[in-house]
């Protein structure tokens, strides 16, 4: 199962560009990349999902590099609502234990 | 919305009892999931299914606990005999397989176990 790695926390402002980076140095051939959003007292939600450069949706945008090592999320323009917790996943759906969640990155979004 | 449902969203127990949840997944996904997730940890996973069939189960599943997905729709996880170290917020998510690479998994609202 390949490793996530995250920064434990962040904090931006209203308004700002957040990029988020999950290093995963021994993702596998068939993993993709999936990156969930939590709030207190929630299951976590799925943002975006991406197998190789660039993925978009209409909440985040997805940046992996060729030799697939890191992701990079990026939530445009934040607001105090996108204050949460961010996990970076991979796998894939062969493995019924391919989602291993870390601790997450804490998204502190302030006015 | 027909999104994962899960019953009770709160319980509050004394050590030694036995307490079941319940989880409805998403009506056409064929996989169950359930994790455990405790403050400030991210979830860990339990076991899964797929239809009514058990695939896999973490070793974080002792014999104290047990889970059944009778029909291949709703799926309960029972815990016997709880201990305060079981109290935990119990999520469950449902997929559908289709044989692509990606499994994307759907999170309901989560059970909050308090043991006393």
């Amino acid at each position: 199962l390949a490793k996530t790695t995250q920064p434990i926390s962040m904090d931006s402002y209203e308004g700002q560009e957040v990029n988020i980076t999950c290093s995963h140095n021994n993702i596998a051939t068939n993993d993709y990349i999936t990156w969930y959003q939590q709030f207190p007292s929630q299951g976590p939600r799925f943002i975006i999902q991406g197998y190789k450069t660039k993925v978009t949706n209409e909440v985040a945008s997805l940046f992996i590099p060729a030799d697939r090592k890191s992701s990079t999320l990026s939530l445009p323009r934040v607001s105090l609502s996108d204050t949460a917790v961010y996990y970076c996943l991979v796998g894939d759906e062969g493995n019924g234990q391919n989602f291993v969640f870390g601790p997450g990155t804490r998204l502190s979004v302030l006015p | 919305d027909t999104g994962v449902s899960q019953d009770p969203r709160h319980k509050i127990t004394k050590r030694g009892q036995n307490v079941t949840f319940r989880c409805d997944p998403i009506s056409e996904h064929n996989r169950l999931y359930w994790y455990r997730q405790t403050l400030g940890q991210g979830p860990e996973f339990l076991t899964y299914f797929q239809n009514e069939a058990q695939l896999e189960k973490s070793r974080l599943l002792s014999d104290r606990f047990s889970a059944e997905r009778p029909k291949g729709s709703f799926s309960t996880l029972e815990i016997q005999r709880t201990e305060q170290g079981d109290s935990a917020m119990y999520l469950c998510a449902s997929s559908q397989r289709t044989g692509d690479p990606t499994d994307t998994q759907y999170f309901g609202p989560g059970t909050r176990l308090t043991v006393l």
